[in-house]
């Protein structure tokens, strides 16, 4: 259990370009997470998947935001035309589903500066 | 919509102090409720998991309450050392996904 790896740590960038986060998540895990964290404040919800479907997008999630987990391995979320508003910390989370109560483990997360 | 509250946002305490951590939340109707510890700049890392069927939940000094009824957790660090200093999150789980407060930020003085 090597725990959920997300690459690169640290991502700075000019307004209106576009960046791609990518998370490895558990190996055996079949859920895959996305939450987003500003200073101060506990993470929120992004978006889901169970194993390479998509199943709950939040409203947070402009249509510059596309996240995808082909073969229900590792996931990718990009983020087009960045703006200011768009730097936070990404993380990025796994659990397993069909456990009870399976707690989610997080990865270290992606600071994105836009500037 | 689930609204979690932490509170106070922020303790400081000397050590060997036992630390109290507040969580409130507005929809008793969660599955389970996870405590992280979170340090500076880095991801989270999960410390108790309470079922919703549970009232509590022990590992080592930290000690986690629930009373679902009433919308309430509590973590209990006993004997603080500097080495618990972080801030700490408490998250409530609906059918799929964690919903968060904003943390309490610890500073244990030595």
């Amino acid at each position: 259990d090597t725990g959920v790896s997300q690459d690169p740590r640290h991502k700075i960038t000019k307004r209106g370009q576009n960046v791609t986060f990518r998370c490895d998540p558990i190996s055996e895990h079949n859920r895959l997470y996305w939450y987003r964290q500003t200073l101060g404040q506990g993470p929120e919800f992004l978006t889901y998947f169970q194993n390479e479907a998509q199943l709950e997008k939040s409203r947070l999630l402009s249509d510059r935001f596309s996240a995808e987990r082909p073969k229900g391995s590792f996931s990718t979320l990009e983020i087009q035309r960045t703006e200011q508003g768009d730097s936070a910390m990404y993380l990025c989370a796994s659990s397993l589903l069909g456990v009870v109560d399976s707690p989610l483990h997080f990865g270290n997360g992606t600071r994105l500066t836009v500037t | 919509k689930q609204e979690v509250t932490q509170i106070p946002a922020a303790l400081s305490v000397p050590e060997g102090e036992n630390l109290v951590l507040n969580c409130s939340f507005t929809d008793s109707a969660i599955y389970n409720l996870q405590w992280f510890r979170q340090d500076p700049g880095k991801g989270l890392t999960s410390l108790l998991l309470i079922q919703s069927s549970q009232r509590e939940q022990t590992s080592g000094r930290l000690n986690a309450s629930l009373d679902k009824s009433s919308g309430r957790s509590t973590l209990y660090i006993a004997a603080s050392q500097p080495g618990d200093s972080a801030t700490y999150l408490c998250a409530v789980m609906d059918d799929y996904k964690l919903s968060f407060g904003a943390g309490t930020t610890v500073t244990v003085r030595a």
